[in-house]
């Protein structure tokens, strides 16, 4: 059973900080990692994603993995109102064929 | 550039009902997936299908039947629809391998 854990949240952050979310996964067969924002309402949309140990970087977020410790974050610097939304962290097994398996989302909150 | 587009938006549907959900993407993608997203569970897969002509069960396939009925289009019916199936339906398209999926607008369906 593949299992994706996120705290639900909500994460509040002031304007200007930096949002630091956490994700960790059960199945060490993992191979590729995502993080989605979702707005309420709307369906989700790929901020970021990352193979490798170590860290990615694009603009202000920095998707950062550790398959040792079965953990993957995402850091938002310089974090605006506009932020706000539910983040998704997803993984994907096996080649992909059977799809992502998503955790529950971390409700984030930046606080003007 | 459509991407993925579902219809319809919205629904209301009446215990014992049935109806199809339509879903067609135009990215060339192998793979497409049919999510549910409930409060407080996150995305749940409930059918996909890796290629044309193939369709796989995912993780919540009870009360549902889906076809692929060419590389654009994967539908999703729900033979007698019950309460438990009120919820919003994503439709969402992928190539085959360690890639992100992309997804359409949902469908907000409620079961009376």
């Amino acid at each position: 059973q593949k299992e994706v854990e996120q705290n639900s949240g909500p994460l509040s952050v002031p304007e200007g900080a930096i949002a630091s979310l956490n994700c960790t996964y059960s199945d060490r067969g993992s191979q590729s990692f995502f993080w989605y924002r979702q707005y309420s309402g709307k369906s989700p949309e790929l901020i970021m994603f990352i193979y490798s140990n170590g860290d990615k970087e694009d603009g202000r977020f920095t998707a950062q993995l550790n398959k040792a410790s079965q953990y993957v974050s995402l850091l938002i610097r310089d974090s605006q109102p506009s932020d706000s939304a539910t983040y998704l962290c997803a993984v994907n097994t096996r080649g992909g064929a059977d799809g992502l398996t998503f955790g529950k989302g971390t409700h984030l909150i930046i606080q003007p | 550039n459509a991407g993925v587009t579902q219809t319809p938006k919205f629904q209301v549907l009446k215990t014992g009902q049935s109806m199809t959900l339509q879903c067609a993407q135009d990215m060339n993608h192998n793979s497409m997936y049919w999510y549910r997203q409930d409060p407080g569970m996150g995305l749940r897969l409930i059918y996909y299908s890796a290629s044309e002509g193939t369709t796989d069960k995912g993780e919540v396939p009870n009360g549902y039947n889906v076809s692929r009925l060419n590389k654009r289009e994967f539908s999703l019916r729900l033979e007698s629809a019950a309460p438990s199936q009120t919820s919003v339906y994503f439709c969402a398209s992928g190539n085959t391998g360690n890639t992100e999926a992309f997804f359409g607008q949902g469908t907000r369906l409620t079961v009376v």
